[in-house]
C-alpha cells in the first residue's frame, strides 16, 4: 500500500538554528514528493517538490528537502528557523496506478514551532 | 493574481439542510479536486475533474456530488448534510501535462459543521 509517514507530531526548535521535519514514503515505482505548509485559518501553501534529478531541492521562503531514495525519505529541512516558520507541515507523495488521478497521499502533518 | 477561492470559509449548518461549497480558479488548470481533512485521518480526496463535464469518485465520495460545467469552477455539493461531515474542506487545481508531476494549488479551506 502507498503511504507516507511523518513520525513526529511535533518539532521544537529555537529561532536561529536548523531545522529538520522528517518524512518517509512507501510507493510503488518513482516517487513524485511534495511539501505544503498549512498556516492558521489559511490553505496549503506549496513549498517544493521532487520529481527526478539532484537529491536536494530548493523550494520556498529558504527551505530545502533531501531526497533519499535508499532511506525512502525526503526529509524538509532550513538552515535557520524563523519564529514565521511556525505551522503545520505536510509531506506528500503522488500516488501510482490512479491512472490519470493527480490524488495525492498525505502525511498527518507535523507541527512545527519555533520558540524566539 | 493566481489563486483558488473557496466560499463560505466558514459554515454551520444543520443534518439534512442541502448546502453547496463553491470552488473557482483562475489558471486555466485542468484538473480540479476536493479534499476533507480531519483530525488523524489527514487528507482524503473526495472527487476529482479531469476537464469540464469529467468527474470521478476520489477515495470517500459518499455523501458528496459535484458538478464542472465550466474549467473554472468545481462545486461540491452535500444533498443532505450529516455530522460525520463535519470536516475542513480544500479544493484544489493544477495542469493536466503528460509528466504528471504538475504542483497542484489549493484553496483557503472551508470549515464545516454540521450539528
Amino acid at each position: 500500500a502507498q503511504s507516507v509517514a511523518q513520525p513526529e507530531d511535533q518539532v521544537n526548535v529555537a529561532e536561529g538554528n536548523p531545522l529538520t521535519v522528517k518524512c518517509t514514503y512507501s510507493v510503488s515505482g518513482n516517487p513524485y514528493l511534495f511539501w505544503y505548509v498549512q498556516y492558521p485559518n489559511r490553505g496549503l501553501q506549496f513549498l517544493l517538490k521532487y520529481i527526478t534529478g539532484d537529491n536536494l531541492v530548493k523550494g520556498s521562503y529558504g527551505f530545502e528537502a533531501e531526497f533519499n531514495k535508499s532511506q525512502t525519505s525526503f526529509h524538509l529541512k532550513k538552515p535557520s528557523a524563523l519564529v514565521s516558520d511556525s505551522a503545520l507541515y505536510f509531506c506528500a507523495v503522488r500516488a501510482h496506478n490512479a491512472g490519470n488521478n493527480r490524488k495525492l497521499i498525505w502525511g498527518l502533518g507535523t507541527s512545527l514551532a519555533v520558540n524566539p | 493574481e493566481a489563486q483558488v477561492t473557496q466560499n463560505p470559509r466558514y459554515l454551520i449548518t444543520v443534518t439534512g439542510k442541502k448546502l453547496t461549497v463553491t470552488c473557482s480558479q483562475n489558471m486555466n488548470h485542468e484538473y480540479m479536486s476536493w479534499y476533507r481533512q480531519d483530525p488523524g485521518l489527514g487528507l482524503r480526496q473526495i472527487y476529482y475533474s479531469m476537464n469540464v463535464e469529467v468527474t470521478d469518485k476520489g477515495d470517500v465520495p459518499e455523501g458528496y456530488k459535484v458538478s464542472r460545467k465550466e474549467k473554472r469552477n468545481f462545486p461540491l455539493i452535500l444533498e443532505s448534510p450529516s455530522p460525520n461531515q463535519t470536516s475542513l474542506y480544500f479544493c484544489a487545481s493544477s495542469f493536466l501535462t503528460p509528466s504528471t508531476t504538475d504542483t497542484q494549488y489549493f484553496g483557503p479551506g472551508t470549515r464545516l459543521t454540521v450539528l
